[in-house]
């Protein structure tokens, strides 16, 4: 079955411990992306990769770092945790467009979320 | 920069009652619209797409078509069900994969 897979899906943890989400799909996708959801708005995006070893920041990257080792898996790392950052946070995938001159992107397959709880 | 803005909700509604959560976007050049679909306790799926102006995209009894003279992408469905509670989420993108999210609807419909 064609998925994303994101683990822990609930996390419960203190200011300043050091903790990693993991994302992994099955897709062969070679876009991968963090957002997190926080109520009124909406999904933000944290960081993406367009492929291996390629990643960018997104609108709210700071207190947050990824890695791009291998096309099925984008970790989330949050090296100091700190309650700002209690969300739900999602991990996404889809096949690469580039986007000299392309518009939109292809469908975007997301994990069914890690809730994050930082005391 | 690239914006969407959907109307505040909840939205609530009587089952087989007909639905419009309104969606307008800002955005610099021509960008493919989405409608994502949350229910209770999962992640987003897609709903429906459109890639360009006067494209009509449909799912599941849902609709919503692209309007570049209004900016907008307000999705409707003729008769909705106790099924169909969650939250909705209009969005766009315009350039490779980046995705920009409105605020999200929650629908509620009772039985």
């Amino acid at each position: 079955e064609a998925q994303v897979t994101q683990n822990p899906r609930y996390l419960i943890t203190v200011t300043g411990k050091k903790l990693t989400v993991t994302c992994s799909q099955n897709m062969n996708h070679e876009y991968m992306s963090w957002y997190r959801q926080d109520p009124g708005l909406g999904l933000r995006q944290i960081y993406y990769s367009m492929n291996v070893e390629v990643t960018d920041k997104g609108d709210v990257p700071e207190g947050y770092k990824v890695s791009r080792k291998e096309k099925r898996n984008f970790p989330l790392i949050l090296e100091s945790p700190s309650p700002n950052q209690t969300s739900l946070y999602f991990c996404a995938s889809s096949f690469g467009i580039t986007s000299g001159g392309a518009r939109g992107t292809d469908t975007q397959y997301f994990g069914p979320g890690t809730r994050l709880t930082v005391l | 920069g690239n914006s969407v803005t959907q109307m505040e909700g909840p939205v609530t509604l009587s089952e087989e009652a007909f639905l419009t959560i309104n969606c307008t976007y800002t955005a610099t050049g021509y960008p493919s619209l989405f409608w994502y679909v949350q229910y209770p306790g999962e992640g987003l799926q897609l709903l429906l797409k459109a890639t360009k102006a006067d494209d009509k995209g449909s799912n599941k009894g849902f609709e919503a078509t692209y309007r570049k003279e209004t900016t907008s992408f307000h999705l409707e469905k003729g008769s909705v069900q106790v099924s169909d509670s969650a939250v909705y989420f209009c969005a766009l993108s315009e350039y490779g994969n980046k995705l920009v999210f409105g605020a999200g609807t929650i629908l509620r419909v009772k039985s």
